[in-house]
C-alpha cells in the first residue's frame, strides 16, 4: 500500500538552509506536495511537483524529486523564525486519495 | 473570502453521544474530504466526496459517516463516539480531485471523547 515517511523533527539556526526529506513507496505517484501547518491552523499548500520533473524552484523553496529512490526533499533557503511549523509531504496517485506523511516539525532558533 | 469553515472548533463529549462536525466551502469545489491528525501519524483520510451524492471511504472510515447532499457542505457524523476518536479533524476541499489541485483546509476541530 501507499506509505509516506518523514523524520519528525528538524532544528536549524536562523539564516541557515533547512532540508526536509520525505520518502514514498507508491511508484504510480503523479503529484507530490509540500504543505505547511502553522500552530493552531490548518494546512496550506507550499508547492508541488509533477512526477516527471526532478526539480522545482519557487523563491526560497527548492523541491527535488528522485523518482528512482522515491525521495522528495524541500529546501528552504535563509530560514526565518516565521518558517517554524510542521511540514507535510503528500502524494497523489491514480486514485482520488491524497496520502500524507507524518509531518516534520521545523524549529528555527536565533 | 474563499474559505473552508468548520464547526465547532473545539468539542468535548462523552462516549456514545452522537455528534456532527459541519464543514462548508464557498469556492464551488467538487472534491471534499475529511482527515484526522494524530501525533506521529500525520493526516489520515477518513472519507472523501467527488461530488454531490458521491462519497467514498478513505484509509480510516470506521466509526464515521458522511453525507454530501449539497455541493458546499460535507458534514462528518460520529454516531457513537469512542475515546479512540479523540483527535484533531480537518475538512478540506479542492476544485476537482487530488491530482495537481490545491487542497484548501479548514481551521480544524479538536474533539475529545471521554
Amino acid at each position: 500500500g501507499e506509505d509516506v515517511e518523514q523524520s519528525l523533527f528538524l532544528s536549524v539556526r536562523e539564516g541557515d538552509s533547512s532540508v526536509i526529506n520525505c520518502t514514498y513507496t507508491d511508484s504510480s505517484s503523479t503529484y507530490l506536495y509540500w504543505y505547511k501547518q502553522e500552530p493552531g491552523a490548518g494546512l496550506q499548500l507550499l508547492t508541488y511537483i509533477f512526477s516527471n520533473m526532478d526539480m522545482k524552484q519557487d523563491q526560497r523553496l527548492t523541491v527535488l524529486l528522485n523518482k528512482k529512490d522515491k525521495h522528495l526533499s524541500l529546501r528552504i533557503a535563509d530560514t526565518q523564525t516565521g518558517d517554524s511549523a510542521i511540514y507535510f509531504c503528500a502524494e497523489s496517485t491514480n486514485t482520488d486519495k491524497l496520502i500524507f506523511g507524518t509531518g516534520t516539525r521545523l524549529q528555527v532558533f536565533p | 473570502e474563499a474559505q473552508v469553515t468548520q464547526n465547532p472548533r473545539y468539542l468535548i463529549t462523552v462516549t456514545g453521544k452522537k455528534l456532527t462536525v459541519t464543514c462548508s466551502q464557498n469556492m464551488n469545489h467538487e472534491y471534499m474530504s475529511w482527515y484526522r491528525q494524530d501525533p506521529g501519524l500525520g493526516l489520515r483520510q477518513i472519507y472523501y466526496s467527488m461530488n454531490v451524492e458521491v462519497t467514498d471511504k478513505g484509509d480510516v472510515p470506521e466509526g464515521y459517516k458522511v453525507s454530501r447532499k449539497e455541493k458546499r457542505n460535507f458534514p462528518l457524523i460520529l454516531e457513537s463516539p469512542s475515546p479512540n476518536q479523540t483527535s484533531l479533524y480537518f475538512c478540506a476541499s479542492s476544485l476537482f480531485s487530488t491530482g495537481g489541485y490545491e487542497q484548501y483546509f479548514g481551521p480544524g476541530t479538536r474533539l475529545t471523547v471521554t
